[in-house]
């Protein structure tokens, strides 16, 4: 069966240090890893996905299927980063996602 | 072009009523979704639709009932609510094909006394 795993529920960082938000997986096929953010008041949107291996806001996040693991990360965290961040795992006929349970990241000033 | 609404936002229900959440979506999508989001469990998925004509059970299917009346809306029905299904419920939409996002509403923040 599929999981994905956020081993952090709060993390928490100063502006401008780097943050690193760990997700990990198992999934038996060839996985399809995202990662979706809700800010305050926003709703969840998509922030990027692992296929188009493109940096968003400054993120970024490698697939190491050695690892299983998805990490995301930004070098130099700013204030506006400060939201709840969801690992997801897609699968399925109707490609249905499968969270972590999320992380919630506060950018200290 | 409004993405996907749901209805309503707040909703307050005794143990034991009934409820019909709304969700249409006017992007064209094949696929809809129904999840719920719990404090430190993340979103689960309830139900899904493929496509128009079809639905099939997530992880968490207890309690809940489905219809995808066409191919913009798809609603999740609770028959007889329980204090346990207290939570927000997001619907969502996607093409329903390889690596599309899903789009999600703004939720229905829904509590049952």
């Amino acid at each position: 069966a599929q999981r994905v795993t956020q081993p952090e529920k709060l993390l928490s960082v100063f502006k401008g240090a780097p943050v690193e938000l760990k997700c990990n997986y198992s999934y038996s096929g060839s996985p399809e890893l995202f990662w979706y953010v809700q800010y305050s008041r926003q709703r969840l949107q998509l922030l990027l996905r692992h296929i188009s291996r493109e940096s968003i806001k400054g993120f970024t996040a490698d697939l190491n299927k050695g690892e299983t693991s998805f990490h995301l990360k930004k070098p130099f965290a700013q204030e506006e980063d400060s939201a709840m961040y969801y690992c997801a795992l897609s699968r399925g006929s109707a490609r249905q996602l499968t969270f972590g349970s999320g992380t919630q990241l506060t950018v200290l000033p | 072009n409004a993405g996907v609404t749901q209805t309503p936002k707040f909703q307050v229900l005794k143990t034991g009523q009934s409820m019909t959440l709304q969700c249409a979506q006017d992007m064209n999508h094949n696929s809809m979704y129904w999840y719920r989001q719990d404090p430190g469990m993340g979103l689960r998925l309830i139900y899904y639709s493929a496509s128009e004509g079809t639905t099939d059970k997530g992880e968490v299917p207890n309690g809940y009932n489905v219809s995808r009346l066409n191919k913009r809306e798809f609603s999740l029905r609770l028959e007889s609510a329980a204090p346990s299904q207290t939570s927000v419920y997001f619907c969502a939409s996607s093409g329903g094909t390889g690596v599309d996002e899903q789009y999600f509403g703004p939720g229905t923040r829904l509590t049952v006394t």
